[in-house]
């Protein structure tokens, strides 16, 4: 069933070219940040974490980057393949707290 | 090995009655989180359970929202007296700690419709 929203801000590329999906955070001191991927019906899955003591962190296919100084994360995906068209959220946590703040998400299309 | 499971998949009540949602997080998890996903929202914080106690129920959004977690496992959302602005899709997670970099695996969800 659907499970993410209707009127998210979306991007749209085309298959083969590389992605870059933004997010802006709101607490300057968290510490903690990750990139969740989620398809229609589905709960959120982890694709990437980075803690604030780095600014770079790469993964097979995809880049973190992170700008404290403007409170900025970006995900990058490269060689977007159809597979990658989902909802991407951020998500923060606080230093010594447990709780995750979610962005509200971005869709990703992949035109063929 | 199984992920999380939650039950059950959708719920369609009439508004005023008591809905129960269970999670079933990875076995060994020891942190719970209960999340809420309304359309065109992102994810919205509920309750957080470490072994079987919530130390924070802030994210609650009213009395009529209660939680718990037994045996460190199983967790039951409760809404009573449902609302229709209670409609949205109830995500669970768990991980294996809380403090420290260990990701949250997320369950598929239960999509609850008050009528």
């Amino acid at each position: 069933g659907e499970s993410v929203g209707l009127h998210l801000p979306t991007l749209s590329v085309q298959e083969g070219d590389n992605s870059i999906i933004n997010c802006a955070y709101s607490n300057s001191a968290s510490d903690y940040f990750i990139w969740y991927k989620q398809e229609s019906g589905k709960g959120p899955q982890f694709i990437i974490d980075i803690r604030s003591n780095m600014d770079k962190r790469q993964g097979q296919r995809v880049t973190v980057l992170l700008n404290k100084t403007v409170k900025h994360l970006s995900l990058q995906i490269a060689a977007t393949q159809p597979g990658d068209s989902a909802v991407y959220f951020c998500a923060e946590r606080g230093p010594g707290t447990y709780k995750y703040i979610f962005g509200t998400g971005t869709r990703l299309k992949v035109l063929a | 090995g199984a992920g999380v499971s939650q039950s059950p998949s959708n719920k369609v009540t009439e508004k005023g009655k008591d809905v129960e949602l269970r999670c079933d997080p990875i076995s060994g998890h020891t942190a719970l989180y209960w999340y809420r996903q309304s359309l065109g929202q992102g994810l919205e914080f509920l309750i957080y359970f470490q072994g079987n106690s919530a130390p924070d129920k802030s994210g609650l959004p009213s009395d009529r929202f209660s939680a718990e977690r037994t045996g460190g496992s199983v967790s039951t959302l409760t809404i009573q007296r449902t609302q229709q602005e209670d409609s949205a899709v109830y995500l669970c997670a768990s991980s294996l700690s809380t403090g420290t970099t260990y990701e949250q695996y997320f369950g598929p969800g239960t999509r609850l419709t008050v009528t």
